[in-house]
């Protein structure tokens, strides 16, 4: 595609449910990074996918958090039994082989009730 | 472990009125220092990186600077297009590692 698509772009869900999150990167682009941005708060690094290597995982803030990629391109993040604090922009970026630049989607808006 | 903090938090300015925005980092040996803007809504939108003291980019009315410790992005003859949210992030020059964003300098230009 012409960028990075997430979906869905807002999810309300209840406290204690689950919660998928769906990014499809550029086409040929092997990086996927996903990071979460709380209100006031910075970009926060989530987890990382480089092509077929094991994904750095360190910044995911518990194990109520995972994210697989399948196939070298579209990725989810799962959260299970969310919690409030879990309400954020969840973005999702990619990057071509050798690039340092990123390109974002427009990111899925979670709102925990 | 890698900061990146960014200064002032919030921005208003005239129309015209030139100004800039600082971010500073401790990241050892520095590979790449990158602007962003972001909009209301939406993801980051790229703009510069910079990978060495002393470069400077250039796009429209803004102008990206590095040192050694810490880069500024300065608009000048600013418009009210321009207001946006501008983050700075940092890589460190450990293999792909991601990049460590700060929080961002919220501008406002008013006309």
């Amino acid at each position: 595609g012409a960028g990075v698509s997430q979906s869905p772009s807002n999810k309300v869900t209840e406290k204690g449910k689950d919660v998928e999150l769906r990014c499809d990167p550029i086409s040929g682009h092997t990086a996927l990074y996903w990071y979460r941005q709380s209100l006031g708060q910075g970009l926060e690094f989530l987890i990382y996918f480089q092509g077929n290597s094991a994904p750095d995982k360190s910044g995911l803030p518990s194990d109520r958090f995972s994210a697989e990629r399948t196939g070298g391109s579209v990725s989810t993040l799962t959260i299970q039994r969310t919690q409030q604090e879990d309400s954020a922009v969840y973005l999702c970026a990619s990057s071509a082989q050798g690039s340092s630049g990123y390109t974002f989607g427009s990111g899925t808006r979670l709102t925990v009730v | 472990e890698d900061q990146v903090t960014q200064s002032p938090e919030a921005l208003r300015l005239q129309e015209g009125e030139s100004s800039s925005l600082n971010c500073s980092y401790t990241v050892s040996g520095l590979r790449g220092l990158f602007w962003y803007r972001q909009d209301p809504g939406k993801g980051p939108e790229f703009l510069f990186t910079l990978y060495s003291a002393g470069e400077e980019k250039e796009k429209e009315r803004l102008k990206a600077t590095l040192t050694k410790k810490e880069s500024f992005l300065h608009i000048t003859a600013p418009k009210p297009e321009d207001s946006a949210t501008y983050l700075c992030a940092a890589q460190s020059p450990s293999g792909n590692t991601p990049l460590v964003f700060g929080k961002g300098t919220r501008l406002s230009v008013i006309a």
